[in-house]
C-alpha cells in the first residue's frame, strides 16, 4: 500500500539553487524517513526525522515534520549535479520493526 | 558498517523457470527483512516482511505461492520467484534493519533487476 505522496513528481534546476521536496502522508506515524535512489541502484538513507521533531538538519539537507498536516519538506541546499537522483520520503508506523511505507518519489535534476 | 548484499543484480531467465535472490546482511545481523518491488519510475512496493525463523508475512495481493520467502539464518532471506512470467520482470529490493541500532532506518541492497523472456 502506499502512503506518501510526492510533489512535484520532477524537478529540474540548476547547480548552486536550492531544491524542495514535499510529502504528504495519511496515517499516525512514529518517524519519518528520507531515502535517495541513483538510477537502477538501491536507497540510501539520508535523514530520519521522529513524530516530536519539527526541524532537523544534516550537511547541506533540512528536513521538516508538521504532524499537524501530515506531511514533511526536504530542502537541498547549494545542490550539486551529483546531487541527481530520485528521492522518497518513507513512513515508519513504529519503531519496533514494521517496515516502511514509501511514497512516490521526487525525480530530481541538476545541471550544471 | 550496515552493509547489505543483494545477489543476482541482473538474472534474465525463461518463463515458466523459477528464480531465487539472496539478500545478506554482511556485518549486522537482522532478525527482519523485507522485499520490495519498483516498476520503472515508480515507488517502492512492499511485497513481504521476512521473519527469521518463521513464516514471511505477505501483503495484500502477494501470491505466497509465486513469491516464496526463507529467512533461514539472521543474515540471509531468499526470494523466490517461482514459474515466472514477464508480468514478474521488476526490480526487487531488499532491505534490513539492524537490531543492534535503536534507529529505525532500513539498509537497502542494490537490487535485482529480473527480466522474463
Amino acid at each position: 500500500s502506499q502512503q506518501g505522496e510526492e510533489d512535484p513528481q520532477a524537478l529540474s534546476i540548476q547547480e548552486g539553487e536550492n531544491a524542495t521536496m514535499n510529502c504528504s502522508y495519511k496515517t499516525s506515524i512514529n518517524n519519518l524517513q528520507w531515502y535517495r535512489q541513483n538510477s537502477g541502484r538501491g536507497l540510501v538513507h539520508l535523514i530520519l526525522i521522529r513524530s516530536n521533531e519539527r526541524e532537523k538538519h544534516s550537511g547541506r539537507l533540512r528536513v521538516t515534520l508538521d504532524t499537524s498536516k501530515k506531511s514533511s519538506s526536504l530542502l537541498i541546499t547549494a545542490s550539486r549535479a551529483a546531487d541527481t537522483a530520485s528521492y522518497f520520503c518513507a513512513t515508519a508506523l513504529n519503531q519496533a520493526g514494521t517496515a516502511l511505507i514509501f511514497g512516490k518519489g521526487t525525480t530530481l535534476s541538476v545541471s550544471s | 558498517g550496515a552493509v547489505v548484499s543483494q545477489h543476482p543484480s541482473r538474472v534474465i531467465c525463461k518463463s515458466g523457470t523459477s528464480v531465487k535472490i539472496e539478500c545478506r546482511s554482511l556485518d549486522f545481523q537482522a532478525t527482519t527483512m523485507f522485499w520490495y518491488r519498483q516498476f520503472p519510475k515508480k515507488s517502492l512496493m512492499l511485497m513481504a516482511t521476512s521473519n527469521e525463523g518463521s513464516k514471511a508475512t505477505y501483503e495484500q495481493g502477494v501470491e505466497k505461492d509465486k513469491f516464496l520467502i526463507n529467512h533461514a539464518s539472521l543474515t540471509l532471506s531468499t526470494l523466490t520467484v517461482t514459474s515466472a512470467h514477464p508480468e514478474d520482470s521488476s526490480f526487487y529490493i531488499c532491505s534490513a534493519r539492524d537490531i543492534a541500532r535503536a534507529t529505525g532506518e532500513l539498509f537497502f541492497g542494490e537490487g535485482s533487476r529480473l527480466t522474463v523472456l
